[in-house]
């Protein structure tokens, strides 16, 4: 089965500095890893996917992502924090579909960013 | 154009009652998503359809009915409202294969069951 955790349920930063968010997954199979943001009273917005091309991810907004099989790793990155950046953030594991089925997302438990003046 | 719309976007009602909450995507997609999101943000997934066929139903009360007349709308009826249903509703829509994709969410229906 797959899962996500995510290691910080809160992580503050101040404008201007580096952003890391970490993850780590479990699957059994090769994963399908993504980032979701979700700003206030907002929906769900992709940042970025891993599907088994270039280990490091580009997203939107200057965030990136690096796959680490070794380290069963695909943490967050952005170089300096805006305060349009404060957000909750989801790590997601796609589980793929079987007979049938059409495959889901998995979420992990979120961490929320906040970014200080 | 919006690609993934919910209404209503609140929903305050009483406890017993019987509520509906719509949802359609303009993607072209073939299949559509019910995520229920709890208060303490955890998302989970309630049902899959593809092309108005139900494919994943996780152990989520029989008093929820999806119901998709077709493969654009994915509608969720709840009844008999319990306390417990009050959290935020996400309609999602993607390809079949989701892997190599992402999901388009709805801007979410935050419902309170008083």
């Amino acid at each position: 089965a797959q899962s996500v955790t995510q290691l910080d349920s809160h992580v503050s930063v101040s404008e201007g500095t580096p952003v890391l968010l970490r993850c780590n997954y479990s699957s059994s199979y090769s994963p399908s890893l993504f980032w979701y943001v979700q700003h206030p009273n907002k929906g769900l917005q992709l940042l970025l996917k891993y599907t088994s091309a270039a280990t490091l991810v580009k997203g939107i907004n200057g965030f990136e992502a690096e796959f680490k099989k070794s380290e069963t790793s695909f943490h967050l990155t952005k170089p300096s924090a805006h305060m349009s950046d404060a957000a909750e953030y989801f790590c997601v594991v796609s589980e793929p579909p079987g007979s049938g089925n059409t495959g889901k997302l998995i979420f992990g438990q979120g961490t929320t960013l906040q970014v200080k003046p | 154009d919006t690609a993934v719309s919910q209404t209503p976007k609140y929903l305050v009602t009483q406890m017993g009652n019987d509520k509906s909450i719509k949802c359609e995507q303009n993607l072209g997609h073939d299949t559509m998503y019910w995520y229920k999101q709890d208060s303490k943000k955890f998302l989970k997934i309630m049902f899959s359809y593809n092309n108005k066929e139900l494919i994943i139903n996780e152990t989520v009360p029989n008093r929820f009915s999806p119901k998709s007349p077709d493969k654009a709308h994915l509608n969720l009826h709840i009844n008999s409202l319990e306390l417990g249903d009050s959290a935020v509703y996400f309609c999602a829509s993607s390809p079949r294969d989701i892997r190599n994709t992402e999901a388009f969410f709805g801007q979410g229906t935050r419902l309170t069951v008083v």
